[in-house]
């Protein structure tokens, strides 16, 4: 079946520090890949999406890329902030599912 | 309220008893889905509703679970004769769309149900 894994935390950073959360996946056909954050006393959040092969999803500053030959969709920032502590998903859902499949989650700390 | 609502947000019950989770989800959103999240894992797909009805059930664990949307709105996930194993936060999500790719999901805060 469809999988998702991604590196174990938690990460602890700098604030301004480069951000990388890596993420792999196993998936037949060609799925969607989502990173979801989910801040602190909040639900999880859409933070960006890719939905098909070299796609990059973009927001907030976080950038992901879509990649077939390596099947990964790290996140990466370039300078984080103390306000990105959260627990960041990389997710898929693969073609012709209804639900998403997750990975284990990494909890990232920027310290001031 | 603007998002997404779930209650109870704690629910603590013994084993062997019955337990009824509401997710009250966006007005207007037409599919819901519940995930189950266990300490230390992603959210685990469990069913999911366009409409009124169950497009896809597959990833309800046994037949002790058991969710309903009657008018389309407001679900309720049901466990029968609960097991310690079912402890986990139950999360509700809501989307303008049909599945995942075609709709933002929106989720809740989600239930947290201990079962002693």
């Amino acid at each position: 079946g469809d999988s998702v894994t991604q590196m174990e935390g938690p990460v602890t950073l700098s604030e301004e520090a480069f951000l990388t959360i890596n993420c792999t996946y196993t998936a037949t056909g060609y799925p969607s890949l989502f990173w979801y954050v989910q801040y602190p006393g909040e639900g999880l959040q859409l933070l960006l999406k890719a939905t098909k092969a070299d796609d990059k999803g973009s927001n907030k500053g976080f950038e992901a890329t879509y990649r077939k030959e390596t099947t990964s969709f790290h996140l990466e920032k370039g300078s984080v902030q103390v306000s990105d502590s959260a627990v960041y998903f990389c997710a898929l859902v693969g073609g012709g599912a209804d639900g998403l499949t997750f990975g284990k989650g990494t909890h990232l700390i920027i310290q001031p | 309220g603007a998002g997404v609502s779930q209650t109870p947000s704690n629910k603590v019950t013994e084993k062997g008893k019955y337990v009824e989770l509401r997710c009250d989800p966006i007005s207007g959103h037409t599919a819901l889905y519940w995930y189950r999240q266990s300490l230390g894992q992603g959210p685990e797909f469990l069913i999911y509703f366009q409409g009124t009805g169950a497009a896809d059930d597959s990833g309800l664990p046994n037949d002790r679970f058991f969710a309903v949307r009657p008018e389309g709105s407001v679900s309720t996930l049901k466990i029968q004769r609960t097991e310690r194993g079912d402890s986990a936060v139950y999360l509700c999500a809501s989307s303008m769309g049909h599945g995942p790719k075609t709709g933002e999901l929106f989720f809740g805060e989600g239930s947290r149900l201990t079962v002693l």
